[in-house]
């Protein structure tokens, strides 16, 4: 079993263009979520799955989207990149208590 | 407004001593608190989870405990040892079937 899986691990973009970071879990987990991690601030929530076809809003969902066609994907979407937005991800998956987290996406906006 | 607090960003502790973290919420009422450790560079691994109404949950050195009246967790480390440096988070629900909301981390360093 992968786990969880994230893709790209780095990233740098330039302000403006888009992107899409892709999330894929092999547990069959029905809850799925994407964090930011900064320095200081902790992880916090952009936006999260209970299930197929749904998606809800986090902490910090501003300049994010996110979709989940299938059970075992989970993709963020980055339409108009900010500097504010340079951050390491993280894309977690659960059947309702312990969460299993990617290994980490560092993204840069410059 | 809802707040998760761990006692320190950094604690520093020496080898073979017990090393003890804190994690204090207001305004929540979560259906159980977990701990997990972070490494530089990876993901946050899960360690143990408590539920509101165990008080003590043990798994080799480490123990949990979980004060619903003082709204506080407390993390132990027996006997730590130099790979045990990491930084541990809290975590908690917000009455259950809710995304985790987690604290900020303490960087624990074990010196030998």
């Amino acid at each position: 079993n992968a786990g969880v899986t994230q893709t790209p691990k780095f990233r740098v973009l330039k302000t403006g263009q888009s992107m899409t970071l892709l999330c894929a879990q092999d547990m069959n987990h029905e809850y799925m979520y994407w964090y930011r991690q900064d320095p200081g601030m902790g992880l916090r929530l952009i936006h999260y799955s209970v299930g197929e076809g749904t998606t809800a809003k986090g902490e910090v969902p501003d300049g994010y989207n996110v979709s989940r066609l299938k059970k075992q994907n989970f993709l963020l979407g980055l339409e108009s990149a900010a500097p504010s937005q340079t951050s390491v991800y993280f894309c977690a998956s659960s059947y309702g208590d312990e969460a299993f987290f990617g290994q980490g996406t560092r993204l840069t906006v410059v | 407004s809802q707040k998760i607090e761990q006692n320190s960003e950094a604690l520093n502790i020496q080898e073979g001593k017990t090393a003890t973290l804190t994690c204090n919420y207001t305004n929540y009422s979560p259906a159980y608190l977990q701990w997990y450790r972070q490494d530089p560079g990876r993901g946050p691994v899960f360690l143990l989870l408590i539920r509101e109404n165990e008080k003590e949950k043990r798994k080799e050195r480490l123990k949990v405990t979980f004060d619903t009246t003082l709204k506080q967790s407390l993390f132990h480390i027996t006997a730590s040892q130099p790979a045990d440096s990491a930084t541990y988070l809290c975590a908690l629900d917000n009455s259950g079937n809710t995304p985790l909301v987690f604290g900020k981390g303490t960087r624990l360093s074990v010196i030998a």
